[in-house]
């Protein structure tokens, strides 16, 4: 139980272009999601947190209308990339968290490319 | 800020001896500390977590020690096996709430 997917698992897209990555929670429902952010040889950082039927709540550094977030259901939440840059290329992971606070369960991440 | 462990040091075993992990964290009001593993290109995977109300835990193969005098947390694996080698991080969650701070990471090699 517990497992969360990612879509796409890879994508290379051009300059300023937009890309959406979806996050699912495959068997359990979470009011939760968050969204994190890592570099190569690096830990993960926190992006924002996803809540279901409400604003996402973004970590100060974080441009809110450049990394969109919808959580529309309990399964599922989207980042969408706007007006990509090769600095956006990263390594995105999401979590969802389980029914006890402080579990998540993280998702397989999607390897983002901007050229 | 308060952090966790922020650097990415190399540890490298033999195959069949024991391995330890070390993570400094900084915020005393963290109570509740997990350890994951993550192989490249993929997520990170739950190993074993511990509460700040315990200074020991044992899983398979795994014990966390969690000394909050120095503020210290440790992941020991026993017999290293080769399917060990991957990055380890330490993360924190304060006051039991919903966010995780993730320590810098050690990676972990295993020779034959």
């Amino acid at each position: 139980g517990a497992v969360v997917s990612q879509h796409p698992s890879r994508v290379i897209c051009k300059s300023g272009t937009s890309v959406k990555i979806e996050c699912r929670s495959l068997d359990f429902q979470a009011t939760t999601m968050f969204w994190y952010r890592q570099f190569p040889k690096q830990s993960l950082m926190l992006m924002a947190t996803s809540n279901e039927g409400s604003k996402a709540t973004y970590e100060q550094g974080v441009e809110k209308d450049k990394f969109l977030i919808n959580h529309a259901s309990l399964t599922l939440s989207t980042l969408t990339v706007t007006s990509a840059h090769p600095e956006d290329s990263s390594f995105y992971i999401c979590s969802a968290m389980g029914r006890i606070a402080y579990e998540q369960y993280f998702g397989p991440g999607t390897r983002l490319t901007v050229t | 800020g308060e952090s966790v462990g922020l650097h990415l040091p190399t540890l490298s075993v033999q195959e069949g001896d024991n391995s330890i992990i070390n993570c400094a964290y900084s915020n005393s009001a963290s109570d509740y500390f997990i350890w994951y593993k993550q192989e490249s290109g993929k997520g990170p995977q739950f190993i074993i977590d511990i509460r700040s109300n315990m200074d020991k835990r044992q899983g398979q193969r795994v014990t966390v020690l969690l000394n909050k005098t120095v503020k210290h947390l440790s992941l020991q694996i026993a017999a290293t096996q080769p399917g060990d080698s991957a990055v380890y991080f330490c993360a924190e969650n304060k006051n039991a709430g919903n966010m995780l701070t993730f320590g810098g990471g050690t990676r972990l090699m295993v020779k034959p």
